[in-house]
């Protein structure tokens, strides 16, 4: 069964500072594995999606690593601001007939204090 | 940008009542979803549905669970008889279709409040 560990569970950091937060998955038998963002309230955003056979992505100030074999993923957040505070989750897709069928992590909740 | 829309944003039930969530997804969407997250928990994945029918369902969906998509916008979950374990938030989501990059749509979630 999928497992899916993110860490830290939260992080406090000064504006401006670059971050980083860390995803391991149990099965690296992936299709797809996807960072989003919750808001408090709200539903889920998806911020960068990686395809199994891709190394990274990359939108804005974010960046996205996955190393399949090693079941780990990054999520860079360059010159952080008070708008990226929120709780990051990282979702795994199996794939297969599975498509669509995420298995999440924990969150990791993020505070950008000004 | 299209998105998906739910209500009621929440509802507060009585243990044993039933409950039916409502989700408009996006137009052009043809795979539907609902996953729901519990208090401090991790969100997890309860069903799969297209083509009119169920595709996958996790454990959690037992037969006090169904989903239907009574016309050509909606997509329902219903509770059938609520229990005070199933307060949490619950959210649709929608997906075009597989093209390698599998994006799901979320909606903002309904929060089910059991007492």
């Amino acid at each position: 069964k999928q497992e899916v560990t993110q860490i830290p569970a939260a992080l406090s950091v000064p504006e401006g500072e670059n971050l980083v937060l860390n995803c391991s998955f149990t099965d690296s038998a992936i299709y797809n594995l996807q960072w989003f963002r919750q808001d408090p309230g709200k539903g889920l955003t998806s911020l960068l999606l990686i395809q199994s056979s891709q190394r990274e992505q990359t939108s804005g100030r974010l960046n996205a690593s996955l190393d399949k074999s090693s079941g780990r993923s990054t999520l860079y957040i360059a010159a952080s601001q008070p708008g990226d505070s929120a709780t990051y989750l990282c979702a795994v897709e199996a794939g297969g007939t599975s498509y669509g069928k995420l298995t999440f992590g924990q969150g990791t909740i993020l505070t950008v204090h000004p | 940008e299209p998105e998906v829309t739910q209500t009621p944003s929440h509802q507060v039930t009585q243990m044993g009542q039933e409950v039916i969530l409502r989700c408009v997804p996006i137009s052009n969407h043809l795979y539907f979803y609902w996953y729901r997250q519990i208090l401090g928990q991790k969100v997890e994945f309860l069903v799969s549905f297209y083509n009119n029918e169920i595709s996958e369902k996790s454990e959690i969906f037992d037969d006090q669970f169904s989903v239907e998509r009574p016309d050509g916008s909606n997509f329902t979950l219903k509770i059938r008889s609520t229990k005070l374990e199933d307060s949490a938030m619950y959210f649709c989501a929608s997906m075009k279709g597989f093209s390698g990059a599998n994006v799901l749509t979320f909606g903002a979630g309904s929060r089910l409040t059991v007492l």
